[in-house]
């Protein structure tokens, strides 16, 4: 059973700039969340996907979107890149649409770093 | 909305030492509370969860037990180790339309020998 795996672990991108982050889910999940983890903060919540559809998002902007692929992998992409999207991005995978107290595994991450 | 509040770090202990770390939360709902440990470097990995009110989560000599009537989730360790040197994050989860987790701040434990 493989874990949860990001791609790439570190990138750094020019202000205005577009960025893809990818993310494997473990086997057998169907759901994938994106968190955003500025330095020193606790992550926040980006998006959701279920099955191929969005079904939660946080506030974050629309220039934040995202993908969820028939074997559940799922791409994060942010347009636009400002100072402030600087950030480790973890991704979390889990069973289910809504499986409360659940587990939901994480990725390593990738740290962004926007000059 | 929902939030959570961890007491602020770094929590710098000896070995052996008894460790509490304070998590309280706001919830609208009967959430699902969790501990979650990030290591340098590395992602977040469940440490212990407790879905219910006066549930206990235990693993590997941690404990927080959920105490609905003071809305709290105290991560609690008798003897801490160097190697339990990390960043702990207290999370909940509302159990709405996702699997949404709300985090805390984080927790900066330094253990020295």
């Amino acid at each position: 059973e493989t874990g949860v795996t990001q791609s790439p672990t570190h990138l750094i991108k020019t202000r205005g700039q577009q960025v893809t982050l990818r993310c494997s889910s473990q086997s057998g999940h169907n759901t994938v969340s994106w968190y955003q983890q500025a330095l020193g903060q606790g992550p926040q919540f980006i998006f959701q996907y279920y099955r191929e559809e969005e079904n939660g998002r946080g506030n974050f902007p629309p220039r934040f979107s995202g993908l969820q692929f028939p074997n559940y992998s799922s791409e994060l992409n942010v347009n636009a890149l400002e100072l402030d999207d600087s950030a480790l991005y973890l991704c979390a995978s889990s069973v289910g649409e809504r499986t409360g107290g659940s587990e939901a595994f994480f990725g390593q991450g990738t740290r962004l770093t926007v000059v | 909305g929902d939030s959570v509040t961890q007491m602020e770090g770094p929590v710098t202990l000896s070995e052996e030492a008894f460790l509490t770390i304070n998590c309280t939360y706001t919830a609208t709902g009967y959430p699902s509370l969790f501990w979650y440990v990030q290591y340098p470097g590395e992602g977040l990995q469940l440490l212990l969860k407790a879905t219910k009110a006066d549930d206990k989560g235990s693993n590997k000599g941690f404990e927080a037990t959920y105490r609905k009537e003071t809305t709290s989730f105290h991560l609690e360790k008798g003897s801490v180790q160097v190697s339990d040197s990390a960043v702990y994050f207290c999370a909940l989860r509302d159990g709405g339309a996702t699997n949404k987790l709300i985090f805390g701040t984080g927790t900066l434990l330094a253990v020295q020998p």
